[in-house]
């Protein structure tokens, strides 16, 4: 089946501390994976992708990883500041013939704590 | 380099209404995709277009149709409005969307209340 699964689904962490976020997906045959953060009343940022030929990626204090075997990918933040609370999704593609679409998990809210 | 970029940003209907959200892409890219946002939730794929033409499609009702025009930018029309259907519409736009592994980049979204 087509699903994207995302924990947890809220985080509160101290500031300066990290944050981990997993998820699973169904379709082995997905190869592209994004991270989105949304804002409230706004439309989802992506902050970090990876796709499936690496099995990490990093940018700055931000970094993926990415297990196909175990069809599962985690996005870590170091140092989290307050500007670092959102609420965090991730992604999937699904491939067909002519087409490939994104789908996403169901969100983690990520508050940190002063 | 304008970003994706949606109108109107608030709206409000009546039910049984019909509603067209527009949505212009990022700067070359040509393949537009509309999610639906709701509240606490996910965004649900509701369709993709390029080229003109409806590549792939969510599990979403046919009161639910779009169109892409020659230079990329697309609508979203929804028909017969429900409540149910009040929602963040979010546009996407990436590069050669039927190939896969383009980054996508979300607009601002459509806020749609429908009473």
């Amino acid at each position: 089946g087509e699903n994207v699964e995302q924990h947890p689904s809220t985080l509160s962490v101290q500031e300066g501390d990290s944050a981990v976020i997993k998820c699973t997906y169904s379709d082995s045959a997905s190869n592209y994976f994004p991270w989105y953060k949304q804002e409230l009343g706004k439309g989802p940022q992506l902050i970090i992708d990876i796709r499936s030929n690496v099995g990490e990626k990093k940018d700055q204090r931000i970094a993926v990883t990415l297990n196909k075997t175990a069809k599962h990918f985690s996005l870590h933040i170091t140092e989290t500041q307050p500007e670092d609370s959102a609420v965090y999704f991730c992604a999937a593609n699904l491939l067909y013939s002519s087409a490939s679409k994104i789908i996403f998990g169901s969100g983690t809210r990520l508050s940190i704590r002063p | 380099d304008a970003g994706v970029t949606q109108s109107p940003t608030h709206l409000i209907k009546t039910r049984g209404q019909q509603v067209t959200l527009r949505c212009s892409p990022k700067s070359g890219h040509d393949t537009v995709s509309w999610y639906q946002q709701a509240l606490g939730q996910g965004p649900q794929f509701i369709f993709q277009y390029y080229e003109e033409e409806e590549r792939q499609r969510g599990n979403f009702p046919d009161r639910f149709s779009g169109h892409q025009f020659p230079n990329y930018s697309s609508e979203l029309n929804v028909n017969a409005l429900l409540l149910g259907d009040s929602a963040l519409y979010l546009c996407a736009s990436s590069l050669r969307g039927p190939f896969s592994g383009n980054t996508i980049y979300f607009g601002e979204g459509s806020w749609l209340t429908v009473v």
